[in-house]
């Protein structure tokens, strides 16, 4: 499984923390996304990476702040978060423009706020 | 707004039997995609099977088809022969086929294997 790698796998962080998440994906994708999974509901869309360009925010608290710099990075930056942040970050990548585009996706990094 | 609706939170099967898992979805959209993917227990989320909305036909993928129903919207996925490594959460996935930064999941239905 080294398609879409994440670092790091689990992370406990006090709310006055910052912290980063990083994924790398080996695939030669040109779009890359971060997901939160919570216990029980739909995986949630944090943010979409299209040819390094941020195209989708989808109203996430200005406390994760992404960056890709370039098209087989990203980063979720994390600072003063709160407890109900704790899930399971995914980061996925895909091929824009070909078909059905299928997402792949890393391993995750659980994150738990304290 | 797109949405995706898996109304059995947890399933379970006989090893070497069939199970089916239902997924159904709103849109006013013509085009467009559906997945399922697996997550197995401490694993990755891998897609198991896909189907193109254009396509009448059900996808298949050795143990694993779909039933597509475009007109009642709907998109079951069935394993045949169930093994012990198929038992994971199950998500059904829409995505738009001109939207591709626009994945909606289900909420998941965890398969329990029983030997």
């Amino acid at each position: 499984e080294t398609g879409v790698t994440q670092t790091p796998r689990h992370l406990v962080m006090g709310m006055t923390n910052k912290k980063s998440l990083k994924c790398e994906q080996h695939l030669g994708h040109n779009a890359m996304y971060w997901y939160k999974q919570s216990a029980k509901k739909p995986l949630e869309l944090m943010f979409v990476y299209s040819l390094e360009e941020r195209v989708e925010n989808n109203s996430v608290p200005s406390r994760f702040s992404p960056e890709c710099p370039n098209s087989s990075h990203l980063f979720l930056h994390l600072h003063t978060l709160q407890p109900e942040d704790s899930a399971l970050y995914l980061c996925a990548s895909s091929q824009d423009g070909e078909g059905a585009d299928t997402q792949y996706f890393g391993p995750g990094t659980r994150l738990t706020v304290l | 707004a797109q949405t995706v609706t898996q109304s059995q939170p947890e399933m379970s099967v006989q090893e070497a039997e069939t199970v089916t898992l239902s997924c159904t979805y709103d849109t006013s959209e013509s085009d467009y995609y559906l997945f399922w993917y697996k997550q197995p227990p401490s694993r990755q989320m891998i897609l198991v099977i896909r189907q193109e909305a254009y396509k009448q036909q059900n996808a298949t993928e050795n143990r694993f088809s779909v039933n597509f129903q475009k007109a009642a919207k709907s998109f079951s996925l069935k394993i045949s022969d169930s093994q012990l490594g198929d038992a994971a959460m199950y998500f059904c996935a829409y995505r738009q086929t001109y939207n591709n930064n626009d994945m909606r999941f289900g909420a998941g239905t965890r398969l329990t294997v029983k030997p």
